[in-house]
């Protein structure tokens, strides 16, 4: 059971805006940086966004993240088809005394 | 080109044992964490622990403590996975990744596919 919390699922036409919110606590978000990943069907997790906003070398920057207090944010801006999958944050615990994924959220592109 | 590099899929009957193998190349493999990601058919994904080939500091999750051992041979550059006696709930996909920071996984291997079934 993870103890960060995303909406199970999004959804928006080619070009929309899409947000994704992570809920976590003092333990995890609130003292510790963020990141999100994207996993493709049937592939391996890629890193999207470290330390809650900041991109590595080859994402495209419609993607952004965002943190504030216990809660973070993905966005990703002008929606594309290929932007289909599932996205998870991820943040140290401090009380865990290990790293925590959320609960994953599905982006389908209508 | 930093590469990791997972052993094969594997099938097993519960209560056998199994070590999985993740390679890494492409960049000092002392100097970085290594940790394992599981993902059970359809769910998402969890972290399971990491190790620090440098000095075997290893670190495991409250939910894996006990229930796995993680380990590395710096010689050949590779990271283990290894359970002494399978349960057909650790049919899963694993992951291994190389973490830039502790709890930044910015490289990934391509998974292991564990079945176990009697």
């Amino acid at each position: 059971q993870s103890v960060l919390t995303q909406p199970p699922s999004a959804s928006g036409t080619p070009g929309q805006r899409v947000t994704i919110s992570c809920s976590g606590s003092s333990s995890n978000i609130g003292r510790n940086t963020v990141n999100w990943y994207q996993q493709l069907p049937g592939t391996a997790p890629k890193l999207l966004i470290n330390s809650n906003d900041q991109r590595p070398s080859g994402v495209p920057d419609r993607f952004s993240g965002s943190k504030s207090g216990t809660s973070a944010s993905l966005a990703i801006s002008g929606l594309q088809s290929e932007d289909e999958a599932d996205y998870y944050c991820a943040a140290w615990d401090d009380s865990l005394n290990g790293s925590v994924f959320g609960t994953g959220t599905k982006v389908t592109v209508l | 080109e930093v590469q990791l590099v997972q052993s094969g899929a594997e099938v097993k009957k519960p209560g056998e044992s199994l070590k999985i193998s993740c390679k890494g190349s492409g960049y000092s493999f002392t100097s970085f964490w290594i940790g394992w990601v599981r993902q059970m058919p359809g769910k998402g994904l969890e972290w399971m622990g990491i190790i620090y080939p440098g000095d075997s500091t290893t670190r495991y999750s409250p939910s894996f403590q006990g229930q796995v051992t993680i380990s590395a041979d710096t010689s050949i550059s590779t990271a283990y996975l290894q359970w002494s006696s399978l349960k057909a709930s650790d049919t899963a996909m694993y992951y291994c990744a190389r973490a830039a920071t502790v709890t930044t996984f910015d490289h990934w291997g391509q998974g292991t596919l564990v079945t176990v079934s009697s």
